[in-house]
């Protein structure tokens, strides 16, 4: 089992510029989530989904954009990049909305 | 709105002293409460989690944590913390809608 897979590890973007963030998990999980992780700010959810198909906003989701065409994979897109999008990205998988997250290994993105 | 609050942000301890961080939540219904920890670098990891039953829960590591539902407190414990307890520690809890709220972590370093 690899658990959640998230890839790129880094990047660097110009402001402006989109890009896509990939998870995945093999675990069969339902629930989905993305995070940011700042600094003295812990984890502050982006969107989640629930399961294929379904996704909804969480308290930071202006802009990005999230779909779940498949119970496996669940990417996060960069619209148009700015300087305060620079952070850690966590994505998270559970198997039901009650149990305990499995998180990747992070993407550190920095936006010039 | 559910909430948690970490009130200690930062600790520095000796190898060989205990150790407790403070975690608050605020909810009135039925909570499932966890801790995770990051390791500089790291993505996090889960330590411990309460459902039901006894409130006192032992974790990987030799950590333990205790839920007093009057308090709305669910405190991480540790008798003695080693060097490699360096971390930085984050207290989650799931209620209403299954929603998963953190707080803002406690950084802890330990001093050979």
């Amino acid at each position: 089992n690899a658990g959640v897979t998230q890839t790129p590890k880094f990047q660097v973007l110009k402001t402006g510029q989109s890009m896509t963030l990939q998870c995945a998990q093999d675990m069969n999980h339902e629930y989905m989530s993305w995070y940011r992780q700042d600094p003295g700010m812990g984890l502050r959810l982006i969107h989640y989904s629930v399961g294929a198909g379904i996704t909804d906003q969480g308290e930071v989701p202006n802009g990005y954009n999230v779909s779940r065409s498949t119970t496996e994979d669940f990417p996060l897109r960069l619209l148009s990049a700015a300087p305060s999008q620079t952070s850690v990205y966590f994505c998270a998988s559970r198997r039901d909305g009650n149990q305990p997250q499995h998180f990747g290994d992070g993407t550190r993105l920095s936006i010039l | 709105a559910q909430s948690v609050s970490q009130h200690n942000h930062h600790v520095i301890l000796s190898e060989a002293a205990s150790l407790e961080l403070g975690c608050n939540y605020s909810y009135g219904g039925t909570v499932n409460l966890f801790w995770y920890v990051q390791y500089p670098g790291q993505h996090l990891q889960l330590l411990l989690k309460y459902f039901s039953g006894d409130p006192l829960v032992k974790g990987i590591k030799g950590f333990e944590a205790e839920f007093i539902k009057s308090k709305f407190s669910f405190n991480l414990r540790k008798p003695s913390v080693q060097w490699s307890d360096t971390a930085e520690y984050f207290c989650a809890v799931i209620g209403g809608y299954q929603k998963v709220t953190f707080g803002t972590g406690t950084k802890l370093q330990v001093i050979p």
